[in-house]
Parts: C-alpha cells; structure tokens; sequence
C-alpha cells in the first residue's frame, strides 16, 4: 500500500515558534509538494521540490521554507508562526511533475494561538 | 491570470436525484482539467481527468470551452457520494507546468 506519511494529525502552536511539518513517502517519488486547504479558497500551493535539495516557490511560498535533504522526505518550515498560517496542510508526491496524479497524505491541522 | 471557479460552496440533492457540480475556468492557454475528490476523513484523489473522457463512479465532466466550463455531472446521486469536490486546472508557468484549484463544493446526498 502506497504511502504518504505525515507525521502529526494535529499540532498546536504558540505564535512565533518555529514549526516544523514533516512528510515521508515510500513510492521513490522524485516530486514533492506542500499545499494549505482553507474553507472557501480550497487548495493553495505553497512550495514544491523536483529533487533532493531542490525547492520551488509556488503560490503563497511567504512565511514558509521547505528543505528536501533526502528523496523520501519534503519538510515544511514555519520560520515564525502566525495566527493566520492556522490551516490544515497537505503534503504530497507524485511521478509525474505536474502533481496531478499525485499521492496525498492525511494532512496536518495546524492550530497557532 | 489562470483561476478557476466554483460557484457553490455547498450542495445538497436527494439520493437517486441528477447532480450537477459548476467548475468555470480562465487561462489564455490551453486547458487540462482535472476532478478531485476528499471523502470524509479520506485523503484527497483524483477523480477525472478531462483527457481521457472517462467515466468513474457514475460521473462524466466535459470540458466546454465555448463556456469555458468543466462541470462534473452524475445523472443518479448515492449516499457514498457525499464529499467535498475541487476541480483543477493545469497551467503553464514559466518551464513547470502548475495545478491550481478551485475553492471547492461540498457535496452532501441525502437519504
């Protein structure tokens, strides 16, 4: 069974602390990427990796960086979180570099108080 | 600018009743299309893909770009069908190629 792993369901923050969100996927896929889904603007791209050590900026890359230090792991990094990054986040992986056959995880509800 | 839109934030139909999810789109290229589906507590898929002009589970979507549309269409709506539905759009953007998503419908079948 094909997996994307993320490893919090949940997570709680204070604002300003430096979060860290990570993904592991056992498909040797080359493609990464991190999305945020909030009500009513869906689903919005944040960053996305071809390769090891490898980033792209997608649509809304401000307050985030990601590090791709080994094929299997896309992390997401909140330098100092806001109240406005409470989301939840979607990170996933796919064959093909267009992502749209990609593979999701189960996605982490990031709360920042 | 590329963006696609769906009109309704949620939608409810009886069981056994046609279903109709609107997905209007703009982009000055040519458009790829793509359903995604989230059933609760599920991970987010792909549903369809307007280039292979399948049908899965009991829905079709054409791409009409006359009206610029790709709407998703089921002509008896289940139970099981109950989830929150993206349409995507595929666009061209400096060498990548880039989905972006609509904001989503929440499809709700009732008994």
């Amino acid at each position: 069974d094909v997996k994307v792993t993320q490893s919090s369901r949940y997570l709680v923050k204070r604002t300003g602390e430096k979060v860290f969100l990570e993904c592991v996927q056992d498909m040797d896929h080359e493609n990464m990427f991190w999305y945020r889904q909030d009500p009513g603007l869906g689903l919005r791209l944040i960053y996305f990796s071809y390769d090891v050590k490898m980033k792209e900026k997608g649509d809304i890359p401000e307050g985030y960086s990601v590090s791709r230090e080994k094929k299997e792991r896309f992390s997401l990094i909140l330098e100092s979180a806001s109240t406005n990054q409470t989301s939840m986040y979607l990170c996933a992986s796919s064959r093909d570099r267009d992502g749209t056959e990609a593979f999701f995880g189960q996605g982490t509800r990031l709360t920042v108080v | 600018a590329q963006r696609v839109t769906q009109p309704e934030k949620l939608l409810s139909v009886f069981k056994g009743a046609p279903v109709e999810l609107k997905c209007n789109y703009s982009y000055s290229g040519s458009p790829e299309l793509f359903w995604y589906v989230q059933y609760s507590r599920q991970r987010l898929q792909l549903l369809l893909r307007h280039i292979s002009r399948e049908s899965i589970k009991g829905f079709t979507a054409d791409l009409n770009k006359g009206e610029t549309s790709f709407h998703l269409k089921k002509p008896f709506a289940q139970e099981e069908d109950s989830a929150m539905y993206y349409c995507a759009l595929l666009f061209l953007t400096g060498s990548a190629r880039q989905l972006t998503f609509g904001s989503g419908t929440q499809l709700t079948v009732l008994p």
